[in-house]
C-alpha cells in the first residue's frame, strides 16, 4: 500500500534555532518528491522539489535531502524565524497515473520568541 | 498572473442545504483537482477534472457530491443536502498541460450548523 508518513507531528522551537522534518514514503514506482508549507488558513505552497536522482536541494533556509534508497526524505530549517510557523507537507507522486499524488499529514510547526 | 481562486472563502450552511464552492484555475491551466481537509488532518483527494471531464473522482464520495468543470466557467464543487461532517476545508488545486506541480488556491471553509 502507498503511503506517506511524517514525523514528528508538531514540533515547538525557539526562534533562530534549527529542526529537521521527516518523510517516510512507501510509494513505489516514485516519481519526485515536494514539500510544501501550509500556513493556517491558506493552501499549500511549494517549497522543493526532489527527483530520484536528487540528494539535496536548498531554498534559502530550507534545504530537503532525499535517500531514495531508504524511501526517506528530510526538511531541514535553518535559523528559524516566526514566520516558518506552519503545516510543512510531504507529498509523493507515483509514475504513473492521472492523479498520483501521495499526500502525508504534516508535521505542525511552531516557532516561539 | 493571478493565482488560483477560490469563493467563498468562507460557507456557512444548515444541515440539508447545499453548498456550491467554486474554484478558478491558473491562467492556462486545464486541470483542476479538489482536496478535503479535516482539522488536524491532511489533506484527502477527492476530484481530478479537466475541461469538461471527469479524470479521477475515486476520493470522492458516492452521494451528495458532484463537481464539473465547464468550458467556460470556474469548477464547482456541489455538495447536496449537507451534514455537519462535510465541514471541513476545501481545497483546489490546478495544474498546465504537463500536470506536474500543482498550484493551490486558499481553500474554502464550509462550516454546518
Amino acid at each position: 500500500k502507498n503511503q506517506v508518513e511524517q514525523s514528528p507531528q508538531s514540533l515547538i522551537i525557539l526562534e533562530g534555532k534549527n529542526c529537521t522534518l521527516q518523510c517516510n514514503y512507501t510509494v513505489s514506482p516514485f516519481s519526485n518528491l515536494r514539500w510544501y508549507k501550509q500556513d493556517t488558513g491558506r493552501g499549500p505552497v511549494s517549497l522543493t522539489i526532489m527527483t530520484f536522482s536528487e540528494n539535496t536541494k536548498s531554498n534559502g533556509r530550507y534545504t530537503a535531502t532525499l535517500d531514495a534508497d531508504t524511501k526517506q526524505s528530510s526538511l531541514h530549517i535553518t535559523a528559524s524565524q516566526l514566520s516558518d510557523s506552519a503545516s510543512y507537507i510531504c507529498v509523493v507522486r507515483f509514475q504513473t497515473g492521472a492523479n498520483n499524488l501521495f499526500f502525508g499529514t504534516g508535521t505542525r510547526l511552531t516557532v516561539i520568541p | 498572473n493571478a493565482g488560483v481562486m477560490q469563493n467563498p472563502r468562507h460557507l456557512v450552511r444548515r444541515r440539508g442545504q447545499e453548498a456550491r464552492l467554486r474554484c478558478s484555475p491558473m491562467k492556462g491551466h486545464s486541470h483542476v483537482y479538489w482536496y478535503r481537509q479535516l482539522p488536524e488532518e491532511g489533506l484527502k483527494f477527492m476530484v481530478y477534472l479537466q475541461k469538461e471531464n471527469i479524470i479521477d473522482e475515486s476520493g470522492m464520495p458516492k452521494e451528495r457530491f458532484s463537481a464539473e468543470f465547464p468550458k467556460e466557467g470556474p469548477s464547482i464543487l456541489r455538495i447536496q443536502q449537507v451534514v455537519r461532517g462535510d465541514s471541513a476545508a476545501y481545497f483546489c488545486a490546478s495544474s498546465g498541460q504537463g500536470g506536474d506541480e500543482q498550484f493551490f488556491g486558499p481553500g474554502t471553509r464550509l462550516t454546518v450548523l
